[in-house]
């Protein structure tokens, strides 16, 4: 079965401070990745997505992610944050039949001004 | 476009009662899921329609949870009797599939159920 694991649940940087957050995956075929994001207040949605091709991926707001296919992670990056990064960010993987898409937990992000 | 649409948005029950939910999907997406997410956790997938036939419903506790998608378009998603432990927030998403399984999902809001 399917699995998803985020490494830190709750993260607290400053201003302009580099983040990395983890996800990893058990799976063992062809799958396809993504990060979604929950503003305060708003819905969960879209921030970038891997299916196939150049391994690191750029999404909206200068958020990128690298696939490691050998580690099995898809861990999500962006070089100086920003206050209104603050969020929740979930890791999500969709793999073989079926088109089911299973979430981690979710990582909180508050950023200090 | 006009995003997913849900109601009510907040919901208090007490246990032992029923309630239900209603989703409104974006206009041409075929498939459509309820989640269930519990405080602290990530939405865990309830049920997933593709049009109005059931994808995949193997987490949905089926002695107390129902739902459907009867035209295809929108859904509902009942609970009878409601339990303590159902409180959550309970997420419509839904996504155009063709061929390939790679669409990202389109959030609702979602309706926080509360259950006392």
């Amino acid at each position: 079965a399917q699995s998803v694991s985020q490494h830190n649940h709750h993260v607290i940087l400053s201003e302009a401070a580099s983040l990395e957050l983890g996800c990893n995956y058990s799976y063992g075929g062809t799958v396809n990745l993504f990060w979604y994001v929950q503003y305060p207040g708003q819905h969960l949605q879209l921030l970038l997505k891997y299916f196939s091709g150049d391994p690191l991926v750029k999404g909206i707001k200068g958020f990128e992610a690298e696939f490691i296919k050998s580690k099995f992670s898809f861990n999500l990056r962006k070089p100086s944050v920003q206050w209104s990064d603050t969020a929740e960010y979930f890791c999500a993987v969709n793999g073989g039949g079926g088109f089911k898409t299973i979430f981690g937990a979710g990582t909180r992000l508050f950023v200090k001004a | 476009e006009a995003g997913v649409a849900q109601s009510p948005r907040y919901k208090i029950i007490e246990k032992r009662q029923s309630v239900a939910f209603w989703c409104n999907p974006i206009s041409g997406h075929a498939t459509l899921y309820w989640y269930q997410q519990i405080l602290g956790q990530g939405p865990k997938l309830l049920i997933q329609f593709q049009n109005n036939g059931v994808v995949d419903d193997s987490q949905l506790p089926k002695d107390r949870f129902s739902a459907e998608r009867l035209k295809g378009v929108d859904s509902t998603l009942k609970i009878q009797p409601a339990k303590l432990e159902d409180s959550a927030v309970y997420l419509c998403a839904s996504s155009w599939t063709g061929e390939r399984d790679n669409s990202p999902l389109h959030f609702g809001n979602g309706t926080r159920l509360t259950v006392t």
